[in-house]
């Protein structure tokens, strides 16, 4: 079993339409949560950090933390098809945070 | 800021032949990280530096990889020798050691190996 899992997609929705991105882990000594973009043959790009539990917004993105489920979730607002991309999670522990594992990303595409 | 630096940013070569990719990360970083991203793997991290010092290279598929980093601003991915299966796109990444969760990605190189 993978540590990080996540649905590859594609996701495709219209302009406007709320998406929401979602990944399950099994390390329950995960405690920083990342969400990465990547553009077609770029390299990714941080857009979401959040330690622990809880919630966190940035404009129209929200990303969520449930670790007694062991869920992460990104939700986008508001899509635009600028927002077509691929969304990477990763996470790492308090003991090797440096080390990042990361899903196999979703591949987001919003129709004008 | 330039951002972090990669090169080549695509690399054709015949098994057998050693490789090598360099980066350049951002001034002033002292972590940095060296990824590989292919279809069927995601992104994996290979190896990364905290100040110059290799400080987990459990990532590195086998003895035919390996990195240096001689000094703060240059660090170099080998491939010696090269098989078909290497074929990737190999990512280099910088941070602030205590802002690991931010990690600015370079354009990667893109490896085939024919």
């Amino acid at each position: 079993q993978k540590e990080v899992e996540q649905d590859p997609g594609p996701l495709s929705v219209p302009e406007g339409a709320i998406v929401s991105l979602n990944c399950t882990y099994s390390n329950s000594a995960f405690q920083y949560f990342m969400w990465y973009r990547q553009y077609s043959r770029k390299g990714p790009e941080l857009l979401m950090y959040t330690y622990s539990s809880g919630n966190k917004e940035d404009g129209r993105f929200t990303a969520q933390v449930d670790k007694s489920s062991k869920y992460i979730s990104l939700f986008i607002r508001d899509s635009q098809p600028s927002d077509s991309a691929t969304y990477l999670c990763a996470m790492s522990d308090t003991y090797n945070f440096n080390k990042f594992y990361f899903g196999s990303g979703t591949k987001l595409n919003v129709k004008p | 800021d330039a951002g972090v630096i990669q090169s080549p940013r695509h690399e054709v070569t015949e098994m057998g032949q050693e490789v090598t990719l360099r980066c350049k990360p951002i001034s002033g970083h002292n972590s940095l990280f060296w990824y590989r991203q292919t279809m069927m793997r995601g992104l994996e991290l290979l190896i990364y530096f905290n100040n110059n010092v290799p400080i987990d290279d459990s990532g590195m598929p086998e003895d035919r990889f390996s990195a240096k980093m001689p000094n703060a601003s240059f660090s170099t991915l080998k491939i010696q020798p090269s098989e078909p299966r290497d074929s990737a796109v190999y990512f280099c990444a910088s941070s602030y050691r205590d802002r690991a969760y931010e990690q600015y990605f370079g354009p990667g190189t893109r490896l085939t190996v024919t």
